[in-house]
């Protein structure tokens, strides 16, 4: 159950676009399509971004979008704003022995400068 | 609205026990699988335990396995995680989290801080 693998930090200017990758393993990220991502503010608790790699829950604004290639999930904020600046999180569903298990990421934290 | 509050918190030492509690409202507790998920002060999320709606199945991160034990009552609406031999690399904000299929966690609580030190 290694943690998937995030950049530490990303950053851009306002109105920029950032992607944070999410590197994972033909276990969890390249087998099944259960990724999702979180955004989480200092000293609150995360908040549901994308689930199912790239299905956006209401209320979240298309900025946010998700895909993946093989081992690896991508989440991209277009248009970036001040108010994107936060710690983001991904996280896969995997299976080992037969085990209902998650896994996050690293965590990557976004600067808007 | 979907609420969920945790609480029993504290400083425990080294080796000792713990049993925190999280009370949910605003949704169908019976029907919904549940985890905690914790994270270390200035660090990531790790995923800790799951457990499915009619209480009878679970599974762990490898990290806690053997010493953590998540329950759940759905008369009371609520879940519970039980922590013994405690470590010092327990120390932590606990959250429990609503799970939504497909490692989706749609609401979390406001998290619960446990502090492992003599």
């Amino acid at each position: 159950q290694s943690a998937l693998t995030q950049p530490p930090s990303a950053s851009g200017s306002p109105g920029q676009s950032v992607t944070i990758s999410c590197t994972g393993t033909s276990g969890d990220i390249g087998r099944y399509n259960y990724v999702s991502w979180y955004q989480q503010h200092a000293g609150k608790a995360p908040k549901l971004l994308i689930h199912d790699v790239s299905k956006r829950p209401s209320g979240v604004p298309d900025r946010f979008s998700g895909s993946k290639s093989a081992n690896t999930a991508s989440l991209t904020v277009s248009g970036l704003q001040a108010e994107d600046e936060a710690d983001y999180y991904c996280c896969s569903y995997t299976s080992i022995g037969g085990a209902d298990l998650r896994v996050f990421g690293t965590g990557t934290k976004v600067t808007v400068l | 609205q979907v609420q969920l509050v945790e609480s029993g918190g504290g400083v425990v030492p080294p080796g000792g026990s713990l049993r925190l509690s999280c009370a949910a409202s605003g949704f169908t507790f019976s029907r919904s699988y549940m985890h905690w998920v914790r994270q270390t002060p200035g660090k990531g999320l790790e995923w800790v335990a799951i457990i499915w709606s009619d209480g009878g199945t679970d599974f762990y991160a490898d990290s806690v396995k053997g010493r953590f034990t998540i329950s759940r009552d759905n008369s009371e609406n609520t879940l519970h995680l039980q922590m013994n031999s405690l470590r010092g690399e327990d120390t932590a904000v606990y959250y429990c989290a609503k799970d939504a299929q497909h490692a989706t966690f749609d609401y979390w609580g406001q998290g619960v801080m446990v502090t492992v030190s003599s």
